[in-house]
């Protein structure tokens, strides 16, 4: 039963546009929201989170932006460059537990 | 500094076999995270261990899954009689506050096992 939910599961977009990439979740008492980047043989590396008392959060190229009432949060990468080409994964969590939950996964092409 | 470091990086066995699977955490990080990615799936939680207190063992999928964490530090999962279905990366993380989902969770490159 998965709680988040990335339906892409991958994305091309050339050098310099603009990548969205989407991320659904199902339980209203997630709280907390991060995106993790993964390249191939190594483990996640954390990239930029949001708490559900903001609706965007931005970091440089990366923005996140967050709908409570859609259950719905968006990574935003601006502009996209072939180092960005990587698997990234969407993560909710609720305050006071004690694990993320994780999307299956977008795997991002930055064409060059 | 050394970031999480797993072994081995690659494991196969044979069906009933049993396999014990290592992480080292980043020095000091008092909470620790196991977690299994199997093919087309997202990161599945497993495990939690933080600092002295009674892991969370909420995810593990069969009581043929435990795990350890020796003196606050290193952590080993241990599956026995092992299944096909069981072949996944296995992933672990450390982190440095209190422990929780909200904390940054820094990952090793994680365990590749395959049940033949």
């Amino acid at each position: 039963d998965q709680q988040v939910k990335q339906n892409s599961p991958s994305l091309s977009v050339q050098e310099g546009r603009i990548s969205i990439l989407n991320c659904d979740y199902t339980n209203s008492m997630f709280d907390y929201f991060l995106w993790y980047k993964k390249y191939p043989a190594e483990g996640p590396t954390f990239l930029i989170s949001i708490s559900s008392i903001k609706d965007k959060n931005e970091d440089g190229r990366f923005t996140v932006f967050l709908n409570k009432s859609a259950k719905h949060l968006s990574l935003h990468i601006v502009p996209s460059q072939p180092g960005d080409s990587a698997v990234y994964f969407c993560a909710a969590s609720e305050t006071g537990a004690n694990n993320l939950f994780f999307g299956t996964g977008t795997r991002l092409t930055v064409i060059p | 500094g050394a970031g999480v470091s797993q072994s081995p990086s690659n494991k196969v066995t044979e069906k009933g076999k049993d396999v014990e699977l290592r992480c080292d955490p980043i020095s000091g990080h008092t909470a620790l995270y196991w977690y299994r990615q199997s093919l087309g799936q997202g990161l599945e939680f497993l495990i939690y261990f933080q600092g002295n207190s009674a892991p969370d063992k909420s995810g593990l999928p069969s009581d043929r899954f435990s795990a350890e964490r020796t003196g606050g530090s290193v952590s080993t999962l241990t599956i026995q009689r092992t299944q096909q279905e069981d072949s996944a990366v296995y992933l672990c993380a450390s982190s440095s506050l209190a422990g929780g989902g909200t904390d940054t969770q820094y990952f090793g490159p994680g365990t590749r096992l395959t049940v033949l």
